[in-house]
């Protein structure tokens, strides 16, 4: 099993510009998430997914969207690139819909906005 | 806002010297999961502890559960290089989505 997978690794971007963050999963995971993480702030949830067709807001949607039409595949769509978004992206994802299972990260995507 | 804060920010200690990070939510918790990124990582599942008073072990990690199931340490016996790392609580405030704290990031001097 690969576990869970991000590309790219590293992206820049001009202020304005739009792209897609990907997130795939090999293990039948139900649940998916976003996360972003920035320096002392922790990890703070983004969007997640409870299975194909199902998503929901976390704690920091604004400037982002996402859909889950597989079980596999959760992607991160940047409307409109702002330098607030530089960070760091993890997905994550997990076998049940409860947060009583642990979560598999992705290795992360480092985006820089300019 | 649903909150869980995690104290110190930074430690810095001695090779060999113990080590411990605390958790606080401000409601109670069904269940907290501890994970460690390493410099330049992502983040790895540690453990997860679910009873009011639960103490885990793992080596030289002990991990506990408050009774109230609102606060939550980790403690680090004798520190090596390898727990060199940020070190991360998250809290299942019961509404399918974890919590993180903002981590603790442990260096050491060998």
């Amino acid at each position: 099993n690969a576990g869970v997978t991000q590309t790219p690794k590293f992206q820049v971007l001009k202020t304005g510009q739009s792209m897609t963050l990907q997130c795939a999963q090999d293990m039948n995971h139900e649940y998916m998430s976003w996360y972003r993480q920035d320096p002392g702030m922790g990890l703070r949830l983004i969007h997640y997914s409870v299975g194909a067709g199902i998503t929901d807001q976390g704690e920091v949607p604004n400037g982002y969207n996402v859909s889950r039409s597989t079980t596999e595949d959760f992607p991160l769509r940047l409307l409109s690139a702002a330098p607030s978004q530089t960070s760091v992206y993890f997905c994550a994802s997990r076998t049940g819909t409860s947060a009583s299972y642990e979560q598999y990260f992705g290795p992360g995507t480092r985006l820089t906005v300019t | 806002g649903q909150q869980v804060m995690q104290i110190p920010q930074y430690q810095h200690v001695q090779e060999g010297e113990d080590f411990t990070t605390y958790c606080n939510s401000s409601t109670t918790l069904s269940n907290i999961q501890w994970y460690k990124q390493r410099p330049g990582g992502h983040p790895v599942f540690l453990i997860q502890l679910v009873k009011s008073g639960e103490v885990k072990k793992q080596k030289r990690l002990t991990f506990q559960f408050g009774e109230a199931k609102k606060n939550s340490s980790l403690h680090i016996t004798a520190t090596q290089t390898t727990d060199v790392g940020t070190y991360f609580c998250a809290g299942d405030q019961g509404a399918q989505k974890l919590v993180f704290g903002q981590g603790t990031r442990l260096t050491i001097n060998p």
